[in-house]
């Protein structure tokens, strides 16, 4: 069964610091990864996506983030947060051309202080 | 910008009762979720809808739950007898097709309190 693993539950920065979120999934075959952002009372939101093709993919906002295969890893980095990235942030999977179930990560919670 | 929209947005319960929460999914998609999120914990999927039946359930969709696309706008999730652990948020979701696989677009959730 495919499972999503987020590192941190609750992350706090300064602004102007760099972010790296870990996402680490669990799934033999081909995947789509995805991370999703929820504002403070907001649905959740794509920050970007990784299909196929270049394994660094940028997203809206300065965010990135770099699927490595060989370490079942999709982390989310930005390098430098502002107040306004204070929001939960969800790394999910699903697997190839198998529809649009999507296994998400536990969320990480990421505070920016200003 | 087409949105997801969902209601209520908080729904409060006694154990037992039926909830209807309702959802309108981005009109020219044609794949429909729902998910949801007990508190603190991660969002787990539900249930997938497409061509008018369920396409895959999870195994927290027992009996107790149901999904409806009464007409070509709505699509709501229906829980029969309510419990304790069903106080979540619920998230609709919908996308356009499989060539857009996971590319979900959400709503704002219905938190449902049952007491």
């Amino acid at each position: 069964a495919q499972s999503v693993s987020q590192h941190n539950h609750h992350v706090i920065l300064s602004e102007a610091a760099s972010l790296e979120l870990g996402c680490n999934y669990s799934y033999g075959g081909t995947v789509n990864l995805f991370w999703y952002v929820q504002y403070p009372g907001q649905h959740l939101q794509l920050l970007l996506k990784y299909f196929s093709g270049d394994p660094l993919v940028k997203g809206i906002k300065g965010f990135e983030a770099e699927f490595i295969k060989s370490k079942f890893s999709f982390n989310l980095r930005k390098p430098s947060v502002q107040w306004s990235d204070t929001a939960e942030y969800f790394c999910a999977v699903n697997a190839y051309n198998q529809g649009g179930k999507l296994i998400f990560g536990q969320g990480t919670e990421l505070s920016v202080k200003p | 910008e087409p949105e997801v929209t969902q209601t209520p947005s908080h729904q409060v319960t006694q154990m037992g009762q039926e909830v209807i929460l309702r959802c309108v999914p981005i009109s020219n998609h044609l794949y429909f979720y729902w998910y949801r999120q007990i508190l603190g914990q991660k969002v787990e999927f539900l249930v997938s809808f497409y061509n008018n039946e369920i396409s895959e359930k999870s195994e927290i969709f027992d009996d107790q739950f149901s999904v409806e696309r009464p007409d070509g706008s709505n699509f709501t999730l229906k829980i029969r007898s309510t419990k304790l652990e069903d106080s979540a948020m619920y998230f609709c979701a919908s996308s356009e097709g499989l060539e857009n696989t996971g590319e979900l677009f959400f709503g704002e959730g219905s938190r449902l309190t049952v007491l």
